[in-house]
């Protein structure tokens, strides 16, 4: 069954104290690999994309890497505005198809 | 980017009553828009595709008589959630893309209070 699993489940750290998130995936014929941020009460703002193991992409604090099983979000010296649930996700099948999340991870950067 | 914007961000009603939510998508036209629903910290859970023009696609469990969807233009899909229940408050989110590769956009979410 493809799936998409999340770890940890939570994240405690103090300010720049750096830290990885971790997404492993099951799905067959990857297409895409998706990270998002979601703050409390709003929707997933989109992160990153990536399409190949070896891709990275950097974006402030964050960057994502992917292998062939599965992808870190790696914070580097994270503020406190970072605090958020980080959430993957991958589609099943390609085309105009719907992404399967993982749980997230829920972070909190402590000033 | 595209955006996609979610009316109402928030709805209290009384258990019984039925609730519509609409999604829009303000920038770029979207043949397909994708319904999830999350619980307290959990994550998004496919409900149903709603396609243009056609009828909507429900996920294994969805009550389909329940969660009403109708996408009658290429800019608007609506999420009716009928004759409501405790149990159907939840928050509500929808979701395009503007073109066949590009990512998910989401809205800001409908948070659903039955009471």
């Amino acid at each position: 069954e493809d799936q998409v699993t999340q770890s940890p489940e939570a994240l405690r750290l103090q300010e720049g104290e750096s830290s990885s998130l971790n997404c492993s995936y099951t799905v067959s014929g990857l297409r895409g690999l998706f990270w998002y941020r979601q703050d409390p009460g709003k929707g997933p703002e989109f992160l990153f994309t990536l399409y190949s193991a070896g891709e990275e992409k950097e974006k402030e604090r964050l960057k994502a890497t992917l292998t062939k099983k599965e992808s870190f979000l790696h914070i580097t010296a994270p503020k406190p505005e970072d605090s958020a649930t980080y959430l993957c996700a991958a589609p099943l099948i390609s085309g105009n198809t719907p992404l399967v999340f993982g749980k997230g991870t829920r972070l909190s950067v402590i000033a | 980017g595209a955006v996609v914007s979610q009316h109402p961000s928030r709805v209290i009603c009384k258990s019984g009553t039925s609730v519509k939510i609409e999604c829009r998508s303000l920038d770029f036209q979207a043949t397909t828009m994708f319904w999830y629903r999350q619980f307290p910290k959990k994550s998004l859970m496919l409900m149903a595709t709603s396609n243009e023009g056609s009828k909507a696609t429900y996920e294994q469990g969805v009550e389909k008589d329940k969660f009403l969807i109708n996408h009658a233009s290429l800019t608007l899909s609506t999420l009716t959630v009928t004759s409501a229940h405790p149990e159907d408050s939840s928050f509500y989110i929808c979701s395009a893309r503007d073109h066949g590769n590009s990512p998910l956009h989401f809205g800001n979410g409908t948070r659903l209070t039955v009471t």
